[in-house]
């Protein structure tokens, strides 16, 4: 699976918005591009995936660059409850390794009330 | 609510206890999953059910016997583990016949495992 990156650690202001970045320098074709996110001392949470147009939902949008090397997970209002760590991840559409979510180290998102 | 239930939460077993995982989705997917997750290693896939059959066990040790009885249920039992199997337990499903669709996959809350 194509790698991902990441910035470490993103803080943020209650209310405002969040852009994530992530970079995918080698995504192909059939890749899709996922974002989960896990809070302090649960499971990891699906928040949105796409392919090659942007995709919104009751959570966030999802915006991919035109030549899908990079992706930007955008949450329109950080709350106290978005500080998590958030994972942007590649998976293959097609033979892909079922179940096989290789998670990085992701962006540790702070919010401050 | 994730959709994905698991109990206990929290379990704490001695080295020569036999013990279960449960785990339930009410999601209506035919998938289900079961991961690892340590301080030490990122997310480790464990066991992957598709229509309540096995299809991939990533080279676990024979001490985690997974069972699958139906499509919305899923088990780990445990027995003679280790300290180091000390970690979070993870289940999570999805659908299984979508192409592209099938890793989006929802997980449950995780069942904190302690091995004295």
């Amino acid at each position: 699976d194509a790698k991902t990156t990441q910035p470490n650690s993103m803080e943020s202001n209650e209310e405002e918005p969040v852009h994530l970045p992530c970079n995918h320098s080698t995504i192909s074709g059939t890749d899709y591009i996922h974002w989960y996110r896990q809070l302090p001392s649960q499971g990891p949470e699906y928040v949105i995936h796409g392919l090659t147009s942007n995709v919104n939902n009751r959570m966030a949008s999802l915006a991919i660059a035109e030549d899908r090397k990079s992706s930007t997970l955008i949450l329109h209002r950080a709350t106290l409850r978005d500080a998590a760590v958030y994972y942007c991840i590649l998976i293959s559409g097609y033979g892909g390794s079922q179940g096989n979510l290789i998670f990085g180290k992701g962006t540790k998102l702070s919010v401050k009330p | 609510e994730t959709g994905v239930t698991q109990t206990p939460r929290h379990l704490v077993m001695g080295m020569t206890n036999k013990k279960s995982l449960k785990c339930e989705q009410h999601l209506g997917h035919n998938a289900m999953y079961w991961y690892k997750q340590s301080a030490k290693k990122p997310l480790e896939l464990m066991f992957v059910y598709n229509f309540k059959e096995q299809t991939e066990n990533n080279s676990v040790p024979s001490r985690f016997s997974p069972e699958c009885p139906n499509s919305s249920h899923l088990f780990l039992h445990l027995h003679t583990l280790q300290p180091e199997d000390s970690a979070l337990y993870l289940c999570a499903s999805s659908r299984a016949d979508l192409r592209g669709d099938w890793n989006t996959i929802y997980f449950g809350e995780g069942s904190w495992l302690t091995v004295v």
